[in-house]
Order: structure tokens, then C-alpha cells, then sequence
């Protein structure tokens, strides 16, 4: 079955990069997801990678994927006050007309200390 | 557009009430899918339509819940005789797929902001 794990807590310094890692035990090809929840908000799409890919970058966001060890992370570069929320990794198996429903991590609380 | 819209975004009701919870999503998307989330977890999948049809539901799903997406556009989702367990933000989510689908597709979703639901 899947799982997805992450760490719950990260905090760091404004204007430094944060880490945010993530596991997965899905073996066939999938997508793998990045969403961000503010509180009281719903969730925000930040960035996706497909397992065929080994990094993705887009902006201040990296996201490497290391198939081997079904590792997934998310850099956030020059980390803001407003980066402060709460970061799930999702995976998705491709499933060509399936339900591509999501498996969530149980989130990375993320706090940036000014 | 303005993105997935839901309605209430908070709810409180007693213990053995029904009630009802409306998505609207993206226009042009032919999915909606409906998450469950409690406190200090991730979403869970509960169910999800292609267009007017339900074609998965979670065990998450008891006999108590109903889903609906009659003409392909708003959905609702009904829970009867509620319980103090079923607390939690309600998310609704849509995508577009188009058929046939290639690895490269992107197929995330678009979340609203969640009903927010509180049975005392």
C-alpha cells in the first residue's frame, strides 16, 4: 500500500534555505506533490514532479527526487516570514484514466524566526 | 474564474443532525473529489467524480455519507446523523483529464478553502 512520511516540525532563520524531506513506498510510476496550507486555508499547489524526473526547479522551490531511496524534498530558498504553514508531500500513482487520488504526508510544520 | 468555491466554510451542528455541504469547482473541470481532514493530519480521500458520475469511494465513506454531482458541475456532500468523530475540514478539489493521458500530464488539483465542520 502507500505510505508517505515526513518529518512534523522545521524551523529556521528568515534568509536562510529550508529542507523539508519526505518518503514514499510507492513503487510504480507516480507523481509526487508539494502543497502548502496556511491557517484555516485549503491547500496550494506549489510544485510536482513526475517519478522520471530528478529535479525540478522553479524559482526559490527545488524539489529533488531520489527514486532509489524514495526520498522527496523541497528547498525553499531565502526562506520569508510568509513562508511560515504547514508543507504535505503527496503521491499520486499514474493509473492512466484512474482516480490519481492523492496520499498525503501528515505535514511539515514550518516556522521562520525573523 | 474564481477557483474551487465552498459553502459554509464553517459549520457547527448537534450531535444526530444532517447536514450539507456545497463545491463548486473550476468551470472546465471535468473532476471533483472530496477530501477529509482531521487535526493534525493530512487529507484523506473520500470519493471522486468523473463529470456527473461517482466512480470511487473511499472506506472512509460510511453508510452515512452521500455525494452527489448531478448535472456534472456543483457537488454536494450529505452526512446523516452526524457524530462527534465526523469533525473535520471537508476539502473539495477539482481537475481536468484529458483522455488519453500521458506520463507527463500534470494532474493536480485545485483545493478550495474547506468546510470546516464542528459536531458537539
Amino acid at each position: 500500500g502507500e505510505d508517505v512520511e515526513q518529518s512534523l516540525f522545521l524551523s529556521v532563520r528568515e534568509g536562510d534555505s529550508s529542507v523539508i524531506n519526505c518518503t514514499y513506498t510507492d513503487s510504480s510510476s507516480t507523481y509526487l506533490y508539494w502543497y502548502k496550507q496556511e491557517p484555516g486555508a485549503g491547500l496550494q499547489l506549489l510544485t510536482y514532479i513526475f517519478s522520471n524526473m530528478d529535479m525540478k526547479q522553479d524559482q526559490r522551490l527545488t524539489v529533488l527526487l531520489n527514486k532509489k531511496d524514495k526520498h522527496l524534498s523541497l528547498r525553499i530558498a531565502d526562506t520569508q516570514t510568509g513562508d511560515s504553514a504547514i508543507y504535505f508531500c503527496a503521491e499520486s500513482p499514474y493509473s492512466g484514466a484512474g482516480s490519481y487520488q492523492l496520499t498525503f504526508g501528515k505535514g511539515t510544520k514550518l516556522s521562520v524566526i525573523p | 474564474d474564481t477557483g474551487v468555491s465552498q459553502n459554509p466554510r464553517h459549520k457547527i451542528t448537534k450531535r444526530g443532525q444532517n447536514v450539507t455541504f456545497r463545491c463548486d469547482p473550476i468551470s472546465e473541470h471535468n473532476r471533483l473529489y472530496w477530501y477529509r481532514q482531521t487535526l493534525g493530519q493530512g487529507p484523506e480521500f473520500l470519493t471522486y467524480f468523473q463529470n456527473e458520475a461517482q466512480l470511487e469511494k473511499s472506506r472512509l465513506l460510511s453508510d452515512r455519507f452521500s455525494a452527489e454531482r448531478p448535472k456534472g458541475s456543483f457537488s454536494t456532500l450529505e452526512i446523516q446523523r452526524t457524530e462527534q468523530g465526523d469533525s473535520a475540514m471537508y476539502l473539495c478539489a477539482s481537475s481536468l483529464l484529458i483522455l488519453p493521458p500521458t506520463a507527463d500530464d500534470h494532474y493536480g488539483y485545485t483545493f478550495g478553502s474547506g468546510t470546516r465542520l464542528t459536531v458537539v
